[in-house]
């Protein structure tokens, strides 16, 4: 079995500053990471995801994670941020083996201040 | 446009009634699932299909109901023995399985009991 942990519901940041969103995950399994973003009354979109190969992603938007085994961890990071990535990110995992069953994290709410 | 589509975007709903939700995607993808999304607690897994005429339980299939007839549709109907339904709906679509690629979703239907 796996589980996600969004260590931030909220993270509130100004314009321009930099941000972090963190996730950690447990598996019996290996796994492929993910992060999503949602827009208001929207469906998801995929930023990045992790498959192998280099730990560092990067994804649309300026987005890049970086995937560290040891410390079972897939933080999110964007150099400097716009009003436009107010939104709520989600990050994923899923058995490398067998359906694409996600499992997601709960969520963080991230606000970009003026 | 290939994509998924989820109709209706809002469906409300009287207390024993019987509601359909609607899931078509043109991407020609094996797999189809559906999420059920809750404030603060992310995604969680209904329902799969790996191929037609074949579903699986997700992680709270009680009270829903699916089918998979044709490959690019895949309804969930909520049933009354579904005690808390009013959330919002995400279907997601994936290329196949066994190869774990990225994950297409709708738009969502929100769905209120009234």
């Amino acid at each position: 079995a796996q589980s996600v942990t969004q260590l931030d519901s909220q993270v509130p940041v100004f314009e321009e500053a930099p941000v972090e969103l963190r996730c950690n995950y447990s598996s019996s399994v290996s796994v492929y990471l993910f992060w999503y973003v949602q827009y208001p009354n929207q469906g998801l979109q995929l930023l990045l995801k992790y498959l192998s190969g280099s730990t560092l992603v990067k994804g649309i938007n300026g987005f890049e994670a970086e995937f560290n085994k040891s410390q079972t961890s897939f933080h999110l990071r964007k150099p400097s941020v716009h009003i436009s990535d107010t939104a709520e990110y989600f990050c994923a995992v899923s058995p490398r083996q067998g359906a694409q069953k996600l499992v997601f994290g709960q969520g963080t709410r991230l606000t970009i201040n003026p | 446009d290939g994509g998924i589509t989820q109709s209706p975007k809002y469906l409300f709903r009287k207390e024993g009634q019987n509601v359909t939700l609607s899931c078509e995607q043109n991407l020609n993808h094996d797999a189809m699932y559906w999420y059920r999304q809750d404030p603060g607690q992310g995604l969680r897994l209904i329902y799969y299909s790996q191929i037609v005429n074949d579903f699986q339980k997700g992680d709270i299939a009680e009270g829903y109901s699916v089918s998979r007839e044709k490959k690019e549709s895949f309804p969930l109907t909520v049933t009354s023995a579904q005690k808390n339904p009013t959330a919002f709906y995400l279907c997601a679509s994936s290329p196949q399985t066994g190869v774990n690629t990225e994950a297409f979703f709708g738009q969502g239907t929100r769905l209120t009991v009234v």
